[in-house]
């Protein structure tokens, strides 16, 4: 099915361990975004990108790598987790469409919890 | 900068009765603003746009909002609310580069 689809849904891990978020899309949107939600502070973006192998940071990118070598993937690296990364994960696309924004189409989230 | 202020944390309705979710921007030019929901353990999903044209704009699942330039206002509303509509709500606007600036949303409770 169409989509964009997030992996894992849950994952627990311990501080200082790499880890590593998946987001694949099938619309072939040009962009595609990465979030996280905490409790008080609604979205705030990560990273974001507007083609294969264009990123940019966001809001909130420090200890976040991100990498887009493919269209449809956006994977999203903890290189070191913090237990301040404790948080849900959305990734997001949206067409890159000239006239302005478009809509952005989530995932349904990594809930990530670091011990 | 852009940004957006959703001004009730939560707000309880009873069924049946009517609803207005608050919605205050920040942007200098002509905004592109969005409503999502969210219901628990599920991603956001898009309830309607507003990019120009008619400042009355209709969504799915009933709902409607009214952006009002004079008050930087994009407000949400539906007439009769159904228990099914208990969910947190955020509010956004388009920025620069594609990019959405999200309120803090507001969880709605319904009473039965």
């Amino acid at each position: 099915d169409a989509g964009i689809t997030q992996s894992p849904r849950y994952k627990i891990t311990e501080t200082g361990r790499q880890v590593t978020l998946m987001c694949h899309q099938t619309w072939s949107h040009s962009y595609m975004f990465w979030y996280r939600q905490d409790l008080g502070h609604g979205l705030r973006l990560i990273y974001y990108s507007a083609a294969a192998d264009i990123t940019d940071k966001g809001e909130v990118p420090d200890g976040y790598v991100v990498s887009r070598s493919k269209t449809e993937n956006f994977p999203l690296t903890l290189e070191s987790a913090t237990r301040s990364q404790t948080s849900v994960y959305f990734c997001a696309s949206s067409e890159g469409r000239e006239g302005g924004n478009q809509p952005q189409h989530f995932g349904d989230g990594t809930r990530l919890s670091i011990l | 900068a852009q940004s957006v202020t959703q001004p009730d944390i939560h707000i309880t309705v009873s069924e049946g009765a009517s609803l207005e979710l608050r919605c205050n921007y920040s942007y200098g030019a002509t905004p592109y603003l969005f409503w999502y929901v969210q219901s628990p353990g599920q991603g956001l999903q898009l309830l309607l746009k507003y990019f120009s044209g008619d400042t009355l704009v209709q969504g799915i699942k009933g709902f409607e909002a009214e952006f009002k330039r004079s008050q930087s206002s994009f407000n949400l509303r539906k007439p009769s609310v159904h228990w099914s509509d208990a969910a947190e709500y955020f509010c956004a606007v388009g920025a620069l580069g594609y990019k959405l600036v999200f309120g803090a949303g507001t969880i709605l409770r319904v009473k039965s």
